[in-house]
């Protein structure tokens, strides 16, 4: 079972939707939980970040955590053509010097 | 404040050639990431450095692939010689301490094409 698994997509929807996207991960020492964004020939950069199970809204973008189900989640509301792009999860444990592990992303098509 | 700065930015080779990135951090951060990314996948790491000293290295096909980080600031990964699978996005990273929980600071990558 991979440490972090993410559906690829592609998830099109129309201008305004609320897009969901997810990831699951398997180790329940992972406490650190982020969403990049990756734009088309662009390195990822950081959207959200969370620790605690629970929400944490920024604008239009809210992160989700339940570490009972290990299941992450972000949310956008009235998504825009600019949010095209893909999204991807990362996990981290809780101490000392720790990588990301990134989940594969999911592609998002916002059409006008 | 500056951002990751990565050369070259496209790259073809044939296959058994020997290439090298070049990477330069964000001013003041310690830690450096080397990660691999291969089309429809996430970043892989390759290497960690904290300062010029390497904490993760694990995952880096040593036969092939070496990375140094010169007087704890630019970095450079090489990979000799290439393999057809190596055709990839690589992707330097930086943050301030070595703790991935405070996120990464990216690069815009290297695209590798190996024919």
């Amino acid at each position: 079972q991979k440490e972090v698994e993410q559906d690829p997509g592609p998830l099109s929807v129309p201008e305004g939707a609320i897009v969901s996207l997810n990831c699951t991960y398997s180790n329940s020492a992972f406490q650190y939980f982020m969403w990049y964004r990756q734009y088309s020939r662009k390195g990822p950069e950081l959207l959200m970040y969370t620790y605690s199970s629970g929400n944490k809204e920024d604008g239009r973008f809210t992160a989700q955590v339940d570490k009972s189900s290990k299941y992450i989640s972000l949310f956008i509301r009235d998504s825009q053509p600019s949010d095209s792009a893909t999204y991807l999860c990362a996990i981290s444990p809780s101490s000392g010097y720790s990588t990301l592990t990134f989940g594969k992303g999911t592609m998002l098509l916002v059409s006008p | 404040e500056a951002g990751v700065a990565q050369s070259p930015r496209y790259k073809i080779i044939e296959k058994r050639q020997s290439v090298a990135f070049w990477c330069n951090p964000i001013s003041g951060h310690a830690t450096l990431y080397w990660y691999q990314q291969i089309l429809g996948q996430g970043p892989k790491l390759l290497i960690q450095f904290q300062n010029n000293g390497v904490v993760d290295d694990s995952q880096l096909p040593k036969d092939r692939f070496s990375a140094e980080r010169l007087k704890g600031v630019d970095s450079t990964l090489k990979i000799q010689p290439a393999k057809l699978e190596d055709s990839a996005v690589y992707l330097c990273a930086s943050s301030l301490s070595g703790q991935g929980r405070y996120g990464y600071t990216f690069g815009s990558g290297t695209r590798l094409t190996v024919v």
